[in-house]
């Protein structure tokens, strides 16, 4: 069964800091990978979603990387703003199914 | 439709009670999947539609836990004799057929007292 584990469980940072957020899985058999934001009572927003073939996506301030070998991937969001306060779920998709960790709940003070 | 639309947003029921959760998913996505998702943990798969059919129900956590999709659309998630475990969000995602990028709707938080 695949297992995904996210760390730091949170992170609080002031603003302009560079964020790094990692996640490791015990499978590498995957197909894909995919970063979500969560935002308080609502629902996932996709992010990023890097292919297993990729190293790395980008889009605008946000940077993932993936390597298979070593079951990990880390999420880069440069210079974070209070807007980025959010809880970060990185999930690996295997077939059809995702896998998800358990999250990374950022605050990014002003 | 724009998005994965899920009604209600919110549900609070009585223990014992029998609930409907609904899920519309983005249209032309042929893939549907249900997630439960408990306070402070990543969602866990529960079922896997392609088209009408549940192609993995694996995941659904006993037999007071059904869903269909009987036009291959929208999906009801149907829970009966509710418990209070059972209270968690609730997520309904599509993706299209053979893409592995799923979206996510708002997700439905049921409650149950």
């Amino acid at each position: 069964k695949q297992e995904v584990t996210q760390i730091p469980a949170a992170l609080s940072v002031p603003e302009g800091e560079n964020l790094v957020l990692n996640c490791s899985f015990t499978d590498s058999a995957i197909y894909n990978l995919q970063w979500f934001r969560q935002d308080p009572g609502k629902g996932l927003t996709s992010l990023l979603l890097i292919q297993s073939s990729q190293r790395e996506q980008t889009s605008g301030r946000l940077n993932a990387s993936l390597d298979k070998s070593s079951g990990r991937s880390t999420l880069y969001i440069a210079a974070s703003q209070p807007g980025d306060s959010a809880t970060y779920l990185c999930a690996v998709i295997s077939d059809y199914k995702l896998s998800f960790g358990a999250g990374t709940t950022v605050t990014v003070r002003a | 439709g724009a998005g994965v639309s899920q009604t209600p947003s919110n549900k609070v029921t009585e223990k014992g009670k029998y609930v409907e959760l609904r899920c519309d998913p983005i249209s032309g996505h042929t893939a549907l999947y249900w997630y439960r998702q408990s306070l402070g943990q990543g969602p866990e798969f529960l079922i896997y539609f392609q088209g009408t059919g549940a192609a993995d129900d694996s995941g659904l956590p006993n037999d007071r836990f059904f869903a269909v999709r009987p036009e291959g659309s929208v999906s009801t998630l149907k829970i009966q004799r509710t418990e209070r475990g059972d209270s968690a969000v609730y997520l309904c995602a599509s993706s299209l057929e053979g893409q592995t990028e799923a979206f996510f709707g708002q997700g439905t938080r049921l409650t149950v007292v």
